[in-house]
């Protein structure tokens, strides 16, 4: 049982550049979500899903989309990189109980 | 608004003495609440929830929770800290799981 698989672990982007952190999570989760969290700062919620089909903003969805076409996998798109956008990045799922979080993706944009 | 805040950015105790990490939410319909516990470097871990039921809640690693909806508090504790329990505990709120900016707990010898 794997969890919550996050790719990749480490990613250096250049400003302007685009591409997608992967999540998939094998235990039927209906609720994912994307967090960043800045050094020293708490998780700011991006975007979150609550089945299939369904997306919604969070705190700091600006400069992100996401979608979830399927159960399992919930990825996280950045169109046009900014040097605001270097964070590590948590994705997490649960159905009703027992929230489980994926290892990170530390993403640096210069 | 900020949904969870966490009164504590940095709180430092003695090892073998008690700990009281501070929460506080503001109310919803459903006030789902939660502790977590992130080391240096790693993911975060979930101690301790409250959906309903029973306002103290007890966790893994020795803690506990006291939900207080007169106070809009949720707030950990544990009756011994152990040099491991040195790391950064988020609160977190709700289905949307809105966090708090953290506390950094240091543990002295």
């Amino acid at each position: 049982n794997a969890g919550v698989t996050q790719t990749p672990k480490f990613r250096i982007l250049k400003i302007g550049q685009s591409m997608t952190l992967q999540c998939t999570q094998d235990m039927n989760h209906n609720y994912m979500y994307w967090y960043r969290q800045d050094p020293g700062m708490g998780l700011k919620l991006i975007y979150y899903s609550v089945g299939a089909g369904i997306t919604d903003k969070g705190e700091v969805p600006n400069g992100y989309n996401v979608s979830r076409s399927t159960t399992e996998d919930f990825p996280l798109r950045l169109e046009l990189a900014a040097p605001s956008q270097t964070s590590v990045y948590f994705c997490a799922s649960t159905r009703t109980q027992g929230y489980t979080f994926g290892s990170g993706t530390r993403l640096t944009v210069v | 608004a900020q949904s969870v805040t966490q009164p504590d950015i940095h709180i430092t105790v003695s090892e073998g003495a008690s700990l009281e990490l501070r929460c506080n939410y503001s109310y919803g319909a459903t006030p789902y609440l939660f502790w977590y516990v992130q080391s240096p470097g790693q993911g975060l871990q979930l101690l301790l929830k409250y959906f309903s039921g029973d306002t103290l809640v007890q966790g893994i690693k020795g803690f506990e929770a006291e939900f207080k909806r007169s106070q809009s508090s949720f707030n950990l504790r544990k009756p011994s800290v152990h040099w491991s329990d040195a790391a950064e505990y988020f609160c977190a709120k709700g289905h949307d799981m809105r966090f708090g900016a953290g506390t950094r707990l240091t543990v002295k010898p």
